[in-house]
């Protein structure tokens, strides 16, 4: 059973077009984020919801719209995508209240703008 | 704020040879540690936690120890294998969790 799952792997698309990620834990955590990670490997937190509120949004720009329709789903939007959008965005769940707070993260979605 | 801070790569050993991974930490209060490592084309995994000074973090052969006092949570192994060559990323977690630069390790046969 896949905990953590991301769609679609891969997403290639022309610069200006609108595209989505969908995420979903089966954990039963409170918590989900959205990470980008560049080509050299940096992590940075975009956005993360508790119980489908939004309580940590860094500074990215408005066109990264997340929507979380329950707590077992993140999904990311992004409109009118640019070259510097390219990236691999990974999806993660925690638990807020655990000892730990440790998070789960999904396979990741590498997105290509040409 | 909270930041994390660990050595830069890329790492490159023999097979056999002795790791050391290098992380500092800068926290206000009792932050959780971990390591995650991320093997390539996929997601970060929890390698190794720990949640109070002097707690040893263990998996996989894989070693930390969280020294209060050095602000520190390196991480060991005494002999790496071609299987182990990844990105490590130390982290933690007070309200937030935060996250390393990562650091890509070789193993080479």
């Amino acid at each position: 059973d896949t905990a953590v799952s991301q769609t679609p792997k891969y997403l290639v698309t022309q610069m200006g077009n609108d595209k989505s990620i969908k995420c979903e834990q089966n954990l039963g955590h409170d918590t989900m984020y959205w990470y980008k990670q560049d080509s050299k490997k940096f992590l940075k937190i975009m956005f993360s919801y508790n119980n489908k509120e939004l309580i940590i949004n860094e500074t990215v720009p408005n066109r990264f719209s997340p929507k979380s329709p329950d707590k077992a789903h993140l999904n990311l939007h992004i409109n009118s995508l640019e070259l510097g959008d390219s990236a691999v965005y990974f999806c993660a769940s925690s638990q807020r209240d655990s000892p730990y707070n440790e998070q789960f993260f999904g396979p990741g979605t590498r997105l290509t703008v040409l | 704020g909270d930041s994390v801070t660990q050595m830069e790569g890329p790492v490159t050993l023999s097979e056999e040879a002795c790791l050391t991974i290098n992380c500092t930490y800068t926290a206000t209060g009792y932050p959780s540690l971990f390591w995650y490592v991320q093997y390539p084309g996929e997601g970060l995994q929890l390698l190794l936690k720990a949640t109070k000074a002097d707690d040893k973090g263990s998996n996989k052969g894989f070693e930390a120890t969280y020294r209060k006092e050095t602000t520190s949570f390196h991480l060991e192994k005494g002999s790496v294998q071609v299987s182990d060559s990844a990105v490590y990323f130390c982290a933690l977690s007070e309200y937030d969790m935060r996250f390393g630069a990562g650091t890509r390790l070789t193993v080479k046969p």
